[in-house]
């Protein structure tokens, strides 16, 4: 029941810049912040951004996000290796009271 | 260092209920101002919110689900558990139990647990 859309897929090769984008509505995106989260093979999901460009303790500023009107993105500069994962963004929805995640990008490092 | 550890049966039978628990160690699950909330990821798909609870007993809920879930607190044991009953196949899932900062952010997850619907 994923709100925010997502491109399924992105990849780029050690050392470039990648950008996922994430596509929302007034209802979530545009009037609430945007959190990014990184879900390892396996793993849990791991907060990568929050309040849309916060980065948590311990997470690299090769990592950065951004929102503009009902949409948002994630951008992995210098990619490594370790970035190939699942990317999901997420949201609060007012017309769910509740918060609503993206399709997911699985990010591939080539 | 907050850890969450979710436990329950890992089979469960169509038309059923769906009990889990999560368990919080490293802090209590009264301290700060905190929800902990519930959330789902079928194989290969994309995660789904199921609900909230508040230390306090208020709950938030998918309204997609919100008639077939009971999410509880049980303070005295650190822990908090769903409930979701008539499950059918569309419920199998890894469930994963989180903490959720300023109503808004996971910051702790569970390491999540796997729950096949199936006869």
């Amino acid at each position: 029941q994923s709100v925010l859309t997502q491109p399924p897929s992105a990849s780029g090769t050690p050392g470039q810049r990648v950008t996922i984008s994430c596509s929302g509505s007034s209802s979530n995106i545009g009037s609430n912040y945007v959190y990014w989260y990184q879900q390892l093979p396996g793993t849990a999901p791991k907060l990568l951004i929050y309040r849309n460009n916060q980065r948590p303790s311990g997470v690299p500023d090769r990592f950065s996000g951004s929102k503009s009107g009902t949409s948002a993105s994630l951008a992995i500069s210098g990619l490594r290796s370790e970035d190939e994962a699942d990317y999901y963004c997420a949201a609060w929805d007012d017309s769910l009271s509740g918060p609503v995640f993206g399709t997911g990008t699985k990010v591939t490092v080539l | 260092q907050v850890q969450l550890q979710e436990s329950g049966p890992g089979l469960v039978k169509p038309s059923q209920t769906l009990s889990l628990t999560c368990t919080v160690s490293g802090g209590s699950i009264s301290s700060g101002s905190y929800y902990w909330s519930w959330i789902r990821q079928p194989a290969g798909k994309g995660l789904e919110w199921i609900g909230r609870i508040y230390t306090s007993g208020s709950t938030n809920y998918n309204p997609s689900l919100k008639s077939r879930v009971t999410i509880s607190v049980d303070t005295s044991k650190n822990q908090f558990s769903l409930k979701l009953s008539s499950v059918t196949a569309a419920d199998t899932a890894v469930y994963y139990c989180a903490r959720v900062v300023s109503s808004s952010w996971y910051d702790y997850w569970g390491q999540g647990t796997l729950v096949t619907v199936s006869s």
